[in-house]
């Protein structure tokens, strides 16, 4: 299967600080990646779609200003958490797909805590 | 939006045992995975199944996607298999369901 990769693995930052996670498709290339945002014990719920050289699509109730994505090659998107705060604190987990089947494959997930 | 649900929520059984767990969706859809979340968080990719059925050694999965529901079979359940095994449906983006929380037991 496809291989996506994400980094960091875990990441613990002060209140107020900016993070960056970045997913990096390995052994193809992706037009679109999609971020997931996961709480303790909880499902996965999507948080934007990340297209290459344009724009990302948020989802509902996400803060586009807070979560910033750029996805400027082929094979990375990265998403920026801006002025982060205890409430950010989650697993953060990308994905993409190949283009012949449209199978979604996740990276490792970053464990992001906000202090 | 679409909306997917899994039973049971949790699952409990002695190693060796069988179990079948159920993903409902509402809609009509192009793409059907089942994914094991193991305790790292990472998840594994179990099955592409938008429609008929696969089997990939003790595991297997059927989507009906007429009546909109898949079902993942495990057999001879291992402690290893334990987890949260969670479907996820749409076209391009995935909606995930709400997770079965598999124990097994020695």
């Amino acid at each position: 299967g496809a291989v996506v990769s994400q980094h960091p693995s875990w990441v613990i930052c002060k209140s107020g600080t900016s993070v960056k996670i970045e997913c990096r498709s390995l052994d193809f290339q992706a037009t679109t990646m999609f971020w997931y945002r996961q709480f303790p014990k909880q499902s996965l719920m999507l948080m934007a779609t990340s297209n290459e050289g344009s724009k990302a699509t948020y989802e509902q109730g996400v803060e586009k200003d807070k979560f910033l994505i750029n996805h400027a090659s082929l094979t990375l998107s990265t998403l920026t958490v801006t002025s982060a705060h205890p409430e950010d604190s989650s697993f953060y987990i990308c994905s993409a797909s190949t283009s012949n089947t449209g199978e979604l494959f996740f990276g490792e997930g970053s464990r992001l805590t906000v202090l | 939006g679409i909306q997917v649900e899994q039973s049971p929520p949790d699952l409990i059984l002695q190693e060796g045992a069988n179990s079948t767990l159920r993903c409902n969706f509402s809609d009509s859809v192009n793409n059907l995975q089942w994914f094991h979340q193991n305790p790292w968080g990472q998840l594994i990719n179990l099955f592409y199944i938008p429609s008929g059925t696969k089997q990939n050694g003790r595991l297997s999965a059927t989507t009906v996607a007429t009546e909109r529901y898949s079902l993942l079979y495990i057999s001879s359940s291992q402690t290893t298999d334990s987890g949260v095994y969670f479907c996820a449906v749409g076209d391009e983006k995935l909606t995930f369901g709400t997770g079965t929380r598999l124990t097994i037991i020695p």
